[in-house]
């Protein structure tokens, strides 16, 4: 069975300092990869995702994730973090011939001024 | 195109009522799952719809339902209500690879 990891459940960083926020998942076959923001008080927005092809992807905001097979990871990045990115972050997995989403914990990016 | 909406966004219950949530989904989109999200369990899989079948579902009790109609606008419905049944109700829709997710109902149950 697959499931995802997120190894912080809170990460500190100042303002304007690059951070990492890291997630790891367990699959025997081919997976979709996913992260997704939560704002105080709202849904979730996808921040990107890894489908097939370039294992660095680009999403909104700045932040790009890199997968690694041979970890069977997908850490989440950003080079200069602001204040406006405080909020949860979810990575997600689904099976690309099922589409139910599993998820990890979440991780709470905290952003200190 | 309009996002994922959910009614209502805000509600409160007793112990032992039931409710009805609403969800439509972006222009196009045939499948809509329910999430519940709590502090305790984080998000957990209810169900999924796609042209008005329930495609999969996950490990909640037969209190947890919903249904979809044909023009792809769900709701789920949960009956006598717990306290713990306390959370953010999540749909989203999926288009191609990718799931969109509605702004959440918040249900209070007292």
């Amino acid at each position: 069975a697959q499931s995802v990891t997120q190894l912080d459940s809170q990460v500190p960083v100042f303002e304007e300092a690059p951070v990492e926020l890291r997630c790891n998942y367990s699959s025997s076959v081919s997976v979709y990869l996913f992260w997704y923001v939560q704002y105080p008080n709202q849904g979730l927005q996808l921040l990107l995702k890894y489908l097939s092809g370039s294992t660095l992807v680009k999403g909104i905001n700045g932040f790009e994730a890199e997968f690694n097979k041979s970890q069977t990871s997908f850490h989440l990045r950003k080079p200069s973090v602001h204040i406006s990115d405080t909020a949860e972050y979810f990575c997600a997995v689904t099976l690309d011939s099922n589409y139910q989403l599993i998820w990890g914990a979440g991780t709470k990016l905290i952003i200190k001024p | 195109k309009a996002g994922v909406t959910q009614t209502p966004r805000y509600l409160i219950k007793t112990r032992g009522q039931q409710v009805t949530l609403s969800c439509s989904p972006i222009s196009g989109h045939r499948s809509v799952s329910w999430y519940q999200q709590t502090p305790g369990q984080g998000l957990q899989f209810l169900f999924e719809y796609f042209s008005e079948t329930q495609r999969n579902k996950g490990n909640f009790p037969g209190r947890f339902s919903g249904r979809q109609f044909s023009n792809s606008r769900s709701e789920m419905n949960v009956s006598t209500l717990e306290l713990g049944d306390s959370a953010l109700y999540l749909c989203a829709s999926r288009g191609a690879d990718t799931q969109y997710f509605g702004p959440g109902t918040r249900l209070t149950v007292l």
